[in-house]
């Protein structure tokens, strides 16, 4: 199957810092990808996604930026919270599949 | 409102025994499904996904099986499980064709002693 990577496992930011939560995927033929945050024992939470037309997009506090000639997907998160630490994902969506990376787990420092 | 349930939350299991957990979509119809399995610290492997009653497609071989006998349940199963079965696992759902998230449920634990 295809994969899904992420460049950083770990990431800890102090509260009210920015966060940015990189990823790498593989299929240049991938038109949709979403980032997802799960907290511990649950399953992962849509956040935020972005299709391969675009390049940027906003949400509440949130922002996707897709680089598709380096097939590379980041997240920002502004004003960093303690509510925000948890593991996010990124994922792709290809014909009726999705693909998740390992993830990166965001601590944020109080 | 589309919500998805799955049951039970936390399963303890010898080696050996059978397995049936169950997932259920209410809001919408001829949703794609998915199984998901996570170890611990890692991330989610697909095992299943169905695009239809009766239509199931496989990732991994496995002692695990899926069947979708309504439109909206979806059901993972094992015969004789495996300590390596343990984990956790996820069912999920989407509107079918590219475009639209998945929606995941609240998972199951699963613990093979």
């Amino acid at each position: 199957g295809e994969s899904v990577g992420l460049h950083l496992p770990t990431l800890s930011v102090q509260e009210g810092d920015n966060s940015i939560i990189n990823c790498a995927y593989s299929n240049s033929a991938s038109d949709y990808f979403i980032w997802y945050k799960q907290e511990s024992g649950k399953g992962p939470q849509f956040i935020i996604d972005i299709r391969s037309n675009m390049d940027k997009r906003q949400g509440q506090r949130v922002t996707v930026l897709l680089n598709k000639t380096v097939k590379h997907l980041s997240l920002q998160i502004a004003a960093t919270q303690p509510g925000d630490s948890a593991v996010y994902f990124c994922a792709e969506n290809t014909v009726n599949q999705f693909y998740f990376g390992t993830g990166t787990s965001l601590t944020v420092i109080p | 409102s589309q919500t998805i349930h799955q049951w039970p939350a936390t399963l303890v299991q010898p080696v050996g025994s059978p397995l049936s957990l169950e997932c259920t979509v209410e809001g919408t119809s001829n949703p794609n499904l998915y199984w998901y399995r996570q170890a611990a610290g890692r991330g989610l492997q697909l095992l299943f996904y169905s695009v239809g009653i009766g239509q199931i497609s496989s990732e991994v071989p496995q002692n695990l099986s899926a069947s979708r006998p309504q439109d909206r349940q979806f059901i993972l199963s094992s015969k004789k499980l495996l300590l390596s079965d343990s984990g956790f696992y996820l069912c999920a759902w989407s509107r079918a064709g590219i475009g639209s998230p998945l929606h995941f449920g609240n998972g199951t634990r699963l613990t093979v002693t």
